[in-house]
């Protein structure tokens, strides 16, 4: 079974401060794929980035930079000088193939960020 | 065109109507999901259609009933629902590819539904 840990249930910064929110994972699989996904109080979820098993580098677009560690099954991801706009629930997703077709997410339970002037 | 459009945007119901949520994508995804989510939770997987066939029910119950008329529309009929299913109903859609785990999901802005 899969199972995705986003331990922090919400986190509180200031702007401009720099946050991570942490990723836990559990899967049996060889091959899998990581996500994360942004949810606004507008209630769309908004996907941010996906990362393969095979890949291991980090990656950095903008403020934003993810950190995939697979000997501590751990994806993080962290928002450089934050800002107000960044307040949202952020969802870590692993994803394993259906059966016939598509694919299946298990979320984790989502970090609500506050970020305050 | 890269989203997701649901109507309607808000919907209240009594126990006893007959409603249905539309979803619709244009960006060629063969992959297409039907999500549950509840206040303070993450969205729960219903339904999955690929290439216009259901490959997934998770045990959702047989009042909702969805339908994919075509490679572009998806659809949830709702009737005779309680009040515990008032949530926000979200669809997503994925480009289905052979051994697609990596295809990430575009997600619509969902449908908030009550039902008295």
């Amino acid at each position: 079974a899969q199972k995705v840990t986003q331990a922090q249930t919400e986190i509180s910064v200031v702007e401009k401060e720099d946050v991570t929110l942490d990723c836990v994972y559990e899967t049996r699989d060889t091959t899998y794929y990581l996500f994360w996904y942004k949810q606004p109080p507008s209630g769309e979820l908004v996907f941010l980035i996906r990362r393969n098993s095979f890949d291991e580098q980090n990656e950095i677009s903008g403020r934003y930079s993810w950190n995939f560690q697979k000997s501590t099954s751990s994806f993080n991801f962290t928002i450089t000088a934050s800002q107000v706009v960044d307040s949202a629930v952020y969802f870590c997703a692993l994803s394993g193939l259906i059966t016939g077709g598509g694919n299946k997410l298990t979320f984790g339970t989502g970090t609500q960020l506050k970020v305050e002037l | 065109d890269t989203e997701v459009t649901q109507t309607p945007k808000h919907l209240v119901m009594g126990m006893t109507n007959k409603k249905s949520l539309k979803c619709e994508q244009h960006m060629g995804h063969r992959a297409m999901y039907w999500y549950k989510q509840k206040a303070k939770k993450p969205p729960e997987l219903m339904f999955v259609y690929s290439y216009e066939k259901l490959s997934i029910n998770e045990s959702v119950p047989s009042r909702f009933s969805p339908e994919c008329p075509n490679s572009s529309l998806l659809n949830l009929h709702l009737h005779a629902l309680q009040p515990e299913d008032s949530a926000l109903y979200l669809c997503a859609s994925s480009l289905r590819l052979s051994g697609d785990a990596y295809n990430e999901q575009f997600f619509g802005p969902g449908t908030r539904l009550t039902v008295l």
